[in-house]
This record gives C-alpha cells, sequence and structure tokens, in this order.
C-alpha cells in the first residue's frame, strides 16, 4: 500500500518564478492537506482539499493555490516566488473528520 | 494571541532513561491533541492522538497526557533508545478535522 507520494523531492527556481507541486494520497484517502514548514519551525497550514473543493485555508497569500483531482490527487501552485517561499511543503492525506495525517515526504523548494 | 510552545532547546538524555517533552498552548480549545516525529529532511509521522476527555494515552513505550485546565500536553517515551532520536510536534486540532497547527517541535537526543 503506497503511503503519500509526493513530487518532485527537491526545485530551485528564482524569484517572480512559479511553481506546481504534486501530491497522491495514501489509498483510501480523499481529503488532502498542505503545509509550509520553515527551517526550524513547524508545519503551518495552507490549505485544505476535499471533494475537488477548497475547505479550509491558512493565513496564506493568494498566490498560493491549489486543485484537487477526481482521483483525490492534488497540485499547490504557487505564483511569483518569494525568496521567503523557500521552504519544505507538505502535503498530508486523511479521510474528512478523522484526525490523523499521513504526511508525504515534502517537497524541498529553494528560490533564489 | 494564539501560541502552541514546544521547548525549543534541544533535550539530550541517556539511553533507558523516560524523556518528557511539553506542549502548553494559550487561547486554545482543543478538540484534541496530536504529536508526530519528523527525522530531518523527511516528513512528520503520525505517533497518538488524545482528545480532551481522555487523561492519558499509551502506545507501546509512548504515553502522552493531555491537561485542558493547565492547557498542556506530556509525552514521554520510557526505555528511551538512540533511535528515539528526532524532533517531536505537538499539533492541536483548530478548527475541523485535518486542519493542525503545531508547535516548533522539541529535538530529542538519545546518547549511549
Amino acid at each position: 500500500d503506497a503511503g503519500v507520494t509526493q513530487s518532485p523531492t527537491h526545485l530551485i527556481k528564482t524569484r517572480g518564478q512559479q511553481v506546481t507541486l504534486r501530491c497522491s494520497p495514501k489509498s483510501g484517502h480523499d481529503t488532502v492537506s498542505w503545509y509550509q514548514q520553515a527551517l526550524g519551525q513547524g508545519p503551518q497550514f495552507i490549505f485544505q482539499y476535499y471533494e475537488e473543493e477548497e475547505r479550509q485555508r491558512g493565513n496564506f497569500p493568494d498566490r498560493f493555490s491549489g486543485h484537487q483531482f477526481p482521483n483525490y490527487s492534488s497540485e499547490l501552485n504557487v505564483n511569483a516566488l518569494l525568496l521567503g517561499d523557500s521552504a519544505l511543503y507538505l502535503c498530508a492525506s486523511s479521510t474528512m473528520n478523522t484526525g490523523e495525517l499521513f504526511f508525504g515526504e515534502g517537497s524541498r523548494l529553494t528560490v533564489l | 494571541s494564539q501560541k502552541i510552545e514546544q521547548n525549543s532547546e534541544a533535550l539530550n538524555i541517556q539511553e533507558g532513561k523516560t524523556a518528557t517533552l511539553t506542549c502548553n498552548y494559550t487561547n486554545y480549545s482543543p478538540a484534541y491533541l496530536q504529536w508526530y516525529r519528523q527525522d530531518p529532511g523527511r516528513g512528520p509521522v503520525f505517533l497518538l492522538l488524545i482528545r480532551e476527555n481522555e487523561k492519558e494515552k499509551r502506545k507501546e513505550r509512548l504515553k502522552v497526557t493531555f491537561d485542558t485546565t493547565l492547557k498542556q500536553s506530556l509525552f514521554h517515551i520510557t526505555a528511551s533508545q538512540p533511535a528515539d532520536s528526532a524532533t517531536y510536534l505537538c499539533a492541536l486540532h483548530t478548527g475541523t478535522a485535518s486542519k493542525l497547527t503545531f508547535g516548533t517541535g522539541t529535538r530529542l537526543q538519545v546518547t549511549l
């Protein structure tokens, strides 16, 4: 049973560029959440997708957007990249209204 | 303001001893609280979930307590081993399920 898979694992972008990160949830899970983790910090909630809709959103600007597909996989898009967007981006899957999250290994984004 | 505080200093203990990690929070009323383990460069891994009406939860060598009056959770690892060395994250449910607010984590180092 594959767990949560994310791609790419590492990427380098320059300021102003756009990036798309991808996530496939654990089998049987229908809810995908995205988190940003800066170095030395805990993960911060970006948003959550369920039934192909954004259900909750954290305190992130509109430059951060997402999508969930009918097969429950998800994408995170970040536009107009800033240096401060450099972080580990984590995808977590779950079923709606259950507490435990299953995290992927993350996508390490470096913005130069 | 809302805060989740974990000891930012690393906790160093000797193999075989009990490690105790603290999570304090203010201005939250979480329905439940979770603990995760995170190894460097990896995604967090779920360990335990405790609900507001539960005082204590155990899983093998792990024990967590939850005191909603003190607004504190304690996480214990008994008979600690070098393989337990990692960062441990406390997370509160602060909205509907799957939206977690994380502390900054405490790094545990178990030495021989």
